[in-house]
């Protein structure tokens, strides 16, 4: 049951883009649909920026995109502005012998 | 909007039961998933289970021994119990909503989490 892999931080300029990659296994990201993105500022909830790996609920800015290829989803934030600064975490449905598991989160800093 | 409020002790001892309520507002108990996140201080998201509105449930497997989740739709509220903790349970505990039809789509609602430390 290990989390999935993130980096630790990341960081770009105003106006940039930056892409988290969260790698785990055939057995989580790789073999399921099921894969959620979420945000968190310092001492708070997280926020859902997306579900279903690529869709977007309402309400996220389209400046959020995310994908997946292999065992690997991705988050790819453009036009990076202040308020993006904040920990971001994957999640994965696993199957039912480990049901969700989630990544080891990134910090993502704007310059 | 579906809005959750957790509300329990923030301290529990040793070997005791930990136990959380998460009340639902702005919307029914009904046609959600309900679940309970943890995240240990400085540490990543865990799962811990979740139960449908109409009562079936699922654990993370390894915490199923010791968790319980359940719904009292009269009071639209969902409760966490988790017995025999130790200090690995410290953490912020969220309870959250799932509106999808899978339940692992995503957590679309949040609490804003209730610190419990396990200590004597």
């Amino acid at each position: 049951q290990s989390a999935l892999t993130q980096p630790r931080s990341v960081s770009g300029s105003p106006g940039q883009s930056v892409t988290i990659a969260c790698t785990g296994t055939s057995f989580d990201v790789g073999g399921y649909k099921y894969v959620s993105w979420y945000q968190q500022y310092p001492g708070k909830a997280p926020k859902l920026m997306i579900y279903d790996v690529s869709e977007r609920p309402s309400g996220v800015p389209d400046r959020f995109s995310a994908s997946k290829s292999d065992n690997t989803a991705s988050l790819t934030i453009s036009g990076l502005q202040a308020e993006d600064e904040a920990d971001y975490y994957c999640c994965s449905y696993a199957g039912i012998y480990t049901s969700l598991v989630f990544g080891t989160g990134t910090k993502v800093t704007v310059l | 909007q579906v809005q959750l409020q957790e509300s329990g002790p923030g301290l529990v001892k040793p070997s005791e039961t930990l136990s959380l309520t998460c009340t639902v507002s702005g919307g029914s108990i009904s046609g959600y998933y309900w679940s309970w996140i943890r995240q240990p201080p400085g540490n990543e998201l865990e799962w811990i289970g979740y139960i449908y509105y109409s009562g079936s449930t699922m654990y993370k497997p390894s915490l199923e021994s010791r968790v319980t989740i359940s719904l009292d739709t009269s009071k639209n509220q969902f409760s966490l119990k988790l017995t025999s903790v130790t200090a690995a349970d410290t953490a912020v505990y969220y309870c959250a909503a799932t509106a999808s039809s899978s339940w692992a789509s995503g957590f679309d609602y949040w609490g804003q989490g209730n610190l419990v430390t396990v200590s004597s």
